[in-house]
């Protein structure tokens, strides 16, 4: 059974990089067609793509992200992670890491970032 | 980019009712590119129906998708309690994902 598991730190001061990893277990990152991928959700709000890395290594960001967004693998550890940079309160939010190809079918149990000074 | 638009915002049915959420979109959708998505407080989402209209694993009958173009629907039969959540839909494109905002069932 695959899962995904976030880590990182839970406070982030504003204008600062956020950065978390996403580890995965029982599955390996390279060896099938799919994406993985970062998903947030502002306390009391909706779901927001961030953007995914392709097992192949190509990314691909949500456009209002995209200029503060990296998405990256490492695939000697079975981990990706995410760097959003300039971090404002608005940033706030679960992050979750993914698995996906059309449809998300593997979800990790999502981290809470603080942006806060 | 496509835009993705829930209706309604909440949902008040009573445990053995029917529920019908919407799920429109501002461009046509591929109907094998549409997710919906159930999501309870602390949890993570868990996906409920790919392809528009096809139930995931494990998800019980009760449980329905539909729809083509712009307009995709899902069917809760007959609510049971543990169905009271919020649902997503999605939309994939382009290696892009994009999410409707989404509509809470609550309980009346």
């Amino acid at each position: 059974q695959l899962q995904l598991q976030e880590s990182g730190p839970g406070l982030v001061k504003p204008s600062e990089t956020l950065s978390l990893t996403c580890t995965v277990s029982g599955g390996s990152i390279s060896s099938s067609s799919y994406y993985w991928g970062w998903i947030r959700q502002p306390p009391g709000k909706g779901l927001e793509w961030i953007g995914s890395i392709y097992y192949s290594g190509s990314t691909y960001y949500n456009p209002s992200l995209k200029s503060r967004v990296t998405i990256s693998v490492d695939t000697s550890k079975n981990q990706f992670s995410l760097k959003l940079s300039s971090v404002t309160a608005a940033d706030t939010a679960v992050y979750y890491c993914a698995r996906h190809g059309v449809e998300i079918d593997y979800w990790g149990q999502g981290t809470l970032v603080t942006v806060s000074s | 980019e496509i835009v993705l638009t829930q209706s309604p915002g909440t949902l008040s049915l009573s445990p053995g009712e029917r529920a019908t959420l919407s799920c429109r979109a501002s461009q046509s959708v591929s109907s094998s590119y549409l997710a919906w998505y159930q999501q309870k407080p602390g949890q993570a989402p868990r996906l409920l129906i790919y392809g528009a209209s096809s139930r995931a694993t494990g998800i019980p009958d009760r449980f329905s998708g539909s729809g083509s173009g712009t307009d995709f629907t899902l069917t809760i039969s007959r609510l049971e309690p543990e169905d009271f959540a919020v649902y997503y839909c999605q939309q994939y494109g382009s290696s892009f994902l994009t999410f409707g905002g989404g509509t809470k069932v609550e309980i009346k």
